[in-house]
């Protein structure tokens, strides 16, 4: 499978535990994505990824939340300290350079007790 | 003023109808525009992209857009119980880099 992968699928975690998630592109793709979406809403931009630089994050995005993508291939997000709040589906998605076909990972789905 | 609004529906049509969604956006720097289509519990997946005024057409789906107007449309001819689905409107902006901006979502439900 050559799609957007993201592990784990699904997370549950306690109110203040700290959560990371993975995300691996598709292997040409420069740009990766994360978005957070929340039933009956569309995905809502946290961040991006050009290669290894990361060049936008929400201003709505709290100090919390943080991603890194080191060597410009897999990315992570982290959630430190995380409320029931951020209970969501986190997507990632990859395009190619200035490509605007955005293709999206099935999902890491959290929740937060 | 959210950036990308559509109707959140439901939006109920009968099989072989033509289903008509419907999207503004608030800012005119916008340069390309988008339908996602995302079945329940799956990751959306784009299957129209327009950029200039007029029609667009793919098959049973057509886009349409009016700048002018900030106004982007989906109309899907023959409408089939396999499109009832969520259809995301999202707009790229011209001085906001690369990311897209979602609306909110419209759920169609085509009845046999």
């Amino acid at each position: 499978d050559t799609g957007v992968s993201q592990n784990p699928r699904h997370k549950i975690t306690k109110r203040g535990q700290n959560v990371t998630f993975r995300c691996d592109p598709i292997s040409e793709h420069n740009r990766l994505y994360w978005y957070r979406q929340t039933l009956g809403q569309g995905p809502e931009f946290l961040t991006y990824f050009q290669n290894e630089a990361q060049l936008e994050k929400s201003r709505l995005l709290s100090d919390r939340f943080s991603a890194e993508r080191p060597k410009g291939s897999f990315s992570t997000l982290e959630i430190q300290r995380t409320e029931q709040g951020d209970s969501a589906m986190y997507l990632c998605a990859s395009s190619l350079p200035a490509g605007e076909k955005l293709f999206f990972g099935s999902g890491t789905q959290l929740s937060v007790l | 003023q959210k950036e990308v609004e559509q109707n959140s529906g439901p939006l109920s049509v009968p099989e072989g109808a033509i289903a008509s969604l419907n999207c503004t956006y608030s800012d005119r720097g916008s340069q390309s525009f988008f339908w996602y289509r995302q079945y329940s519990g799956k990751s959306p997946e784009l299957i129209m992209s327009i950029y200039s005024n007029g029609d667009k057409e793919d098959g049973r789906f057509t886009a349409q857009l009016n700048k002018a107007s900030q106004y982007v449309s989906l109309l899907i001819r023959d409408s089939q119980p396999s499109d009832s689905a969520t259809y995301l409107c999202a707009v790229k902006i011209y001085n906001q880099g690369g990311k897209l901006i979602f609306g909110q979502g419209t759920e169609l439900s085509v009845k046999p």
